[in-house]
């Protein structure tokens, strides 16, 4: 089973910064990797798919990149929406396994 | 708008059998180029993923639970059926069903459901 460590386990921003989480696989991936969000009380939401692809509603300020297989999701511009928790999913090995999560906070 | 909804019990016996239903609506459970999934998030902590059906009736199921697991469809109904066996107090959860994109295999998740929470308890 792939591992997939997020760091850090929390972050605290302020509105309008940028916030950047990683996510690290224990093998390459095929950029088969995405983000969701989660708020609470809330089901996850997509917001990043094949590494840096962007479902149509997804706002812009969240991007995602690689560099190995490291992974990042920045949120260019943090908006007050945007606090909660963030997960990576890889799906090129079976079964699909997530990371811990990240909690972005208000700071 | 697809729109997917839990629904079954909220509270199983220790040693019982959880079984949930998703119904899909907006949309059609009998296509091809989606698998349908349950995944399960215990309070505080993060998510796993169970298992996964094709409208074929073909299963996926994540080797942790297989041993206890049975994932089947009724495109019919647009519904498709969580039933997990000798359940415990690690299996209590909040269990969400969803829309996975297929791409050779489990793929990305695109939509979920709302989740229906699992307590195990006497």
């Amino acid at each position: 089973e792939i591992v997939m460590t997020q760091s850090p386990a929390s972050l605290s921003v302020s509105p309008g910064e940028r916030a950047t989480l990683s996510c690290r696989a224990s093998q390459s991936l095929n950029r088969n990797l995405a983000w969701y969000q989660q708020k609470p009380g809330q089901a996850p939401r997509l917001l990043i798919y094949a590494t840096s692809s962007r479902p149509t509603d997804i706002p812009a300020r969240f991007s995602g990149g690689e560099s190995g297989t490291e992974f990042t999701l920045t949120i260019s511009s943090v908006q007050s929406e945007d606090f909660a928790v963030y997960y990576c999913q890889q799906y090129n090995y079976w079964p699909t396994t997530f990371g811990q999560g990240t909690k972005v906070e208000i700071k | 708008q697809l729109q997917l909804q839990e629904s079954g019990p909220g509270l199983v016996k220790p040693s019982e059998t959880l079984s949930l239903t998703c119904t899909v609506h907006g949309g059609s459970i009998s296509s091809s180029v989606f698998y349908w999934g349950w995944i399960r998030q215990p309070p505080g902590k993060g998510l796993e993923w169970i298992g996964s059906v094709f409208y074929s009736g073909s299963t996926s199921y994540n080797p942790s639970l297989k041993s206890r697991l049975t994932i089947s469809v009724d495109t019919s109904k647009n519904q498709f059926f969580l039933h997990l066996s000798s359940v415990t107090a690690a299996d209590a959860a909040m269990y969400y069903c969803a829309r996975q994109a297929f791409c050779g295999g489990d793929c990305y998740i695109d939509h979920w459901g709302q989740g229906t929470l699992v307590t195990v308890s006497s």
